[in-house]
């Protein structure tokens, strides 16, 4: 069956740090790709997604890029802030039928000032 | 659009009572999810629907479980005679229930069952 497997947390930077958190995926077909972010306290939100190989999702800083060679999907932003400090999960969906989310065991990452 | 929203936010139980949680999607969105979430892992699929239909069951969904969606708004999660290993958060989302479409979730609610 589908599955996703992720870094391994915590990850703990500095600000303005380089960040890269590994995601790679097992899924018969093409699935969509996905990476959600649950700030403390708060529920999963989305963060970036891509539905296609090549594709790039972006936004607040962070990107992946969809790696159908690879099976991969990692996370990466050029210069964190404290204020990412979060779990980050990568996930994946089929095409059709219930287009359900497989998560990916999360990464928590700390950002010291 | 206010968001998918979820009652109780918190439950503690004993064991063998039964409980119900209610999420309310976001308006107009066709397709629901229950997920489970425990401590340290990422979210489980449990069940959708497709308006008030129930398309699909996750073995994760024993026959303690049972959701509803009357009237393919929102919808309930019961839970009866609840053990110590229910104690989890449980994720409610939605879609439009297009192709590609996001699921966007609501804050979930935390069960703990001593």
């Amino acid at each position: 069956g589908n599955s996703v497997t992720q870094m391994e947390g915590p990850v703990t930077l500095s600000e303005e740090a380089f960040l890269t958190i590994n995601c790679t995926y097992t899924a018969t077909g093409y699935p969509s790709l996905f990476w959600y972010v649950q700030y403390p306290g708060e529920g999963l939100q989305l963060l970036l997604k891509a539905t296609k190989a090549d594709d790039k999702g972006s936004n607040k800083g962070f990107e992946a890029t969809y790696r159908k060679e690879t099976t991969s999907f990692h996370l990466e932003k050029g210069s964190v802030q404290v204020s990412d400090s979060a779990v980050y999960f990568c996930a994946l969906s089929d095409r059709g039928g219930a287009q359900k989310l497989v998560f990916g065991q999360g990464t928590r990452l700390t950002i010291n000032p | 659009d206010t968001g998918v929203s979820q009652d109780p936010r918190h439950k503690i139980t004993k064991r063998g009572q039964n409980v119900t949680f209610r999420c309310d999607p976001i308006s107009e969105h066709n397709r629901l999810y229950w997920y489970r979430q425990t401590l340290g892992q990422g979210p489980e699929f449990l069940t959708y629907f497709q308006n008030e239909a129930q398309l699909e069951k996750s073995r994760l969904l024993s026959d303690r479980f049972s959701a509803e969606r009357p009237k393919g708004s929102f919808s309930t999660l019961e839970i009866q005679r609840t053990e110590q290993g229910d104690s989890a958060m449980y994720l409610c989302a939605s879609s439009p229930g297009t192709t590609k479409e996001t699921q966007y979730f609501g804050p979930g609610t935390r069960l703990l069952v001593l």
